[in-house]
């Protein structure tokens, strides 16, 4: 079965340092999503792209973020100046013309 | 503002005992509701779509509906076991690539 591939499992990052989460889409999907889960909380919707730009964001996605599909492979998640209410699980989601969405198993950002 | 709410937030039952879950959504324009299972501390694993032209979908042991004009989804589980448990989350989406509005979830405990 396609799988949608998220790189690291877990970081742990200093306040104010910039992290980049990985992400590998299903290779035929044509639609990217980040979305973020802090422990215990809804999942909650940052961006979603598609045709190498941003078509939708929410407010959570501030100036803070930024999304790169840099080699058509790779879909990533930048936070240049990590808070620490930005520690929570991040996941990666692609999806194809109206078919079903497929997450990764995410990656914990711990901030301290 | 799309809203989408899950009832009841936990639930717990017996083995063997069939159940359903319950997902409610503000908005009737739904392109397609999505079902999907939680473990604790990892990602999201689809368990069915449903298009807005359909009314089920099955598969297994599950059944999910969708009536769009009364706002509800249901997901039904037959033969409940211990591997069940887990937390099912609805998620709605309303245009093709953006994002999926995610109800809080149901948390449910199948005891042996």
């Amino acid at each position: 079965e396609p799988e949608v591939t998220q790189t690291p499992s877990h970081q742990v990052t200093q306040m104010g340092q910039e992290v980049i989460l990985r992400c590998v889409p299903i290779s035929n999907h044509l639609y990217f999503y980040w979305y973020r889960q802090i422990l215990g909380q809804k999942v909650e919707f940052l961006v979603s792209f598609y045709n190498n730009e941003i078509s939708e964001k929410s407010e959570i996605f501030d100036d803070q973020f930024s999304v790169e599909r840099p080699d058509g492979s790779n879909f990533t998640l930048k936070i240049r100046s990590t808070k620490l209410e930005d520690s929570a699980m991040y996941f990666c989601a692609s999806t194809g013309m109206n078919t079903e969405a497929f997450f990764g198993q995410g990656t914990r950002l711990t901030v301290v | 503002k799309q809203e989408v709410t899950q009832i009841p937030a936990a639930l717990s039952v017996p083995e063997g005992e069939n159940l359903v879950l319950n997902c409610s959504f503000t908005d009737s324009a739904i392109y397609n509701l999505q079902w999907f299972r939680q473990d604790p501390g990892k990602g999201l694993t689809s368990l069915l779509l449903i298009q807005s032209s359909q009314r089920e979908q099955t598969s297994g042991r599950l059944n999910a509906s969708l009536d769009k004009s009364s706002g509800r989804s249901t997901l039904y589980i037959a033969a409940s076991q211990p591997g069940d448990s887990a937390t099912y989350l609805c998620a709605g989406g309303y245009f093709t690539g953006n994002q999926f509005y995610f109800g809080t979830g149901t948390s449910l405990t199948v005891i042996p």
